[in-house]
């Protein structure tokens, strides 16, 4: 079957401005989660969303940085006023209820 | 709380030899254990997992891993590197007692570098 899938696969942007960034998960994974990882450097968790549930935001590092999910389905990332520390590849992965997260190929963004 | 080490930034190993990619965790109850392989400019990968049972879990392409609860590690293991094993490595833990974290916690990574 499919797995999960993110788009843009590449993204430049100027700074200031907003990006919005999207995964489609595994159809009837309940979890997805939102990481950032600069170069070089390991998974920095931004969010987590659970079912119907209230997402855990508590990885998100400044309130330029939102989340949305609708349902079980599609989520998107949103930066706004962009700033160049924000380039970095944005991964999204999702799983049957927390536990194995099976994970897209990322978003790459550029901030100039 | 809950946290993982990996100790060694980069791990380098002839082909055809075996390998040692370390892991150690820290958590406050019992932990579910990952191990993720990450190749050039690709997502994470699945490889294997621990959350109860048998210490030793068989996973995707030869790798295995050995949970040992005394000294809290998770080293991962393959009897004999390839070349196409080179990539980084992740290892990631969760608290699974009740009121635990449903976020694993990732390590920083470790290289593997695979010399013909």
């Amino acid at each position: 079957g499919a797995g999960v899938s993110q788009s843009p696969s590449n993204k430049v942007t100027e700074k200031g401005k907003d990006v919005e960034l999207r995964c489609d998960p595994i159809s009837g994974h309940t979890a997805l989660y939102w990481y950032r990882q600069r170069l070089g450097q390991g998974l920095e968790f931004l969010i987590y969303f659970q079912g119907n549930s209230a997402p855990d935001k508590s990885g998100l590092p400044s309130d330029r940085f939102s989340a949305e999910r609708t349902g079980e389905s599609v989520s998107t990332l949103t930066i706004q006023r962009t700033q160049q520390e924000d380039s970095a590849v944005y991964l999204c992965a999702s799983g049957p209820f927390s536990e194995t997260q099976y994970f897209g190929p990322g978003t790459r963004l550029l901030v100039l | 709380a809950q946290s993982v080490a990996q100790p060694e930034d980069q791990v380098n190993v002839a082909e055809g030899n075996p390998l040692t990619v370390k892991c150690t965790y820290s958590v406050s109850g019992n932990p579910y254990l990952f191990w993720y392989v990450q190749y050039p400019n690709r997502g994470l990968q699945f490889l294997l997992k621990y959350i109860t049972g048998d210490n030793l879990v068989k996973g995707s392409y030869g790798f295995e891993a050995e949970f040992n609860k005394s000294q809290t590690s998770f080293h991962l293991k393959k009897p004999s590197a390839l070349v196409s094993d080179s990539a980084l490595y992740f290892c990631a833990v969760r608290d699974i007692r009740a009121g635990g974290s449903y976020i694993p916690t990732f390590g920083r990574g470790t290289s593997l570098i695979v010399h013909p």
